[in-house]
């Protein structure tokens, strides 16, 4: 079983639609980070939350980290087709620090 | 601002052969992580080093191994290699570790490198 998964696997949606991926863990992080993939290249840090509760915005994406630090979500409002690609969860456990990943989701944000 | 570096970008090698990959982090980061990633799956956590003693290891074979040197690059050296090891490799760098207070554990991707194994 995975330690942290994330939904939905694929999604697509019409441009100007919101979105919302989640992240979800029976483990504690103690940091979370979301990272945007394209193929063939390395994945690119898109936010960190680290404290329970806390809510970061980049501008039409929210992220926010669960009270308990198990779960995140990624809210993209008004999507856009340049919000296409694989979006990528991956939390530190607070007993070491590699990134154990979530699994992925795809959005396919059509004009 | 200056990202990891990873070299080479391809390479093309048969089967037991060796292959060595090479990392160089954001200046100023001190810890190096190697990941895996197979089509279509997620990166898979290989090994780590902070201040260059191996501070974590994850699912790396025994066919692999890496250090960190005292200019804070890292090399992955693979032997034997086996069809199975095709893949894209990343590395990752971090400044300090969640050992340190203050540290995020934000860890930044370098572009990979593809290895194809014939």
């Amino acid at each position: 079983t995975q330690l942290l998964e994330q939904s939905p696997q694929f999604l697509s949606i019409q441009e100007g639609e919101n979105l919302t991926v989640y992240c979800n863990s029976s483990s504690v992080f103690s940091s979370l980070q979301w990272y945007r993939q394209e193929p063939g290249e390395g994945p690119v840090l898109l936010v960190t939350v680290v404290t329970g509760g806390e809510v970061k915005k980049l501008k039409r994406l929210t992220f926010q980290f669960g009270d308990a630090r198990k779960d995140s979500s990624l809210h993209i409002t008004a999507a856009q087709p340049g919000d296409t690609g694989l979006y990528l969860c991956a939390g530190v456990e607070n007993a070491g620090n590699m990134l154990t990943f979530g699994g992925g989701t795809r959005l396919m944000v059509k004009p | 601002a200056a990202g990891v570096i990873q070299s080479p970008r391809h390479l093309i090698k048969e089967k037991r052969e060796t292959a060595t990959l090479k990392c160089y982090p954001i200046p100023r980061h001190d810890t190096v992580y190697w990941y895996q990633q197979g089509p279509g799956q997620d990166p898979q956590f290989l090994i780590s080093f902070y201040e260059k003693m191996q501070s974590d290891k994850g699912s790396i074979p025994d066919r692999f191994s890496a250090q960190q040197f005292s200019d804070y690059h890292s090399e992955l050296n693979m032997s034997s290699l086996e069809l199975g090891d095709s893949a894209l490799y990343f590395c990752a760098s971090s400044l300090g570790t969640r050992r340190i207070v203050g540290s995020t554990d934000t860890q930044y991707f370098g572009p990979g490198t593809r290895l194809t194994v014939l």
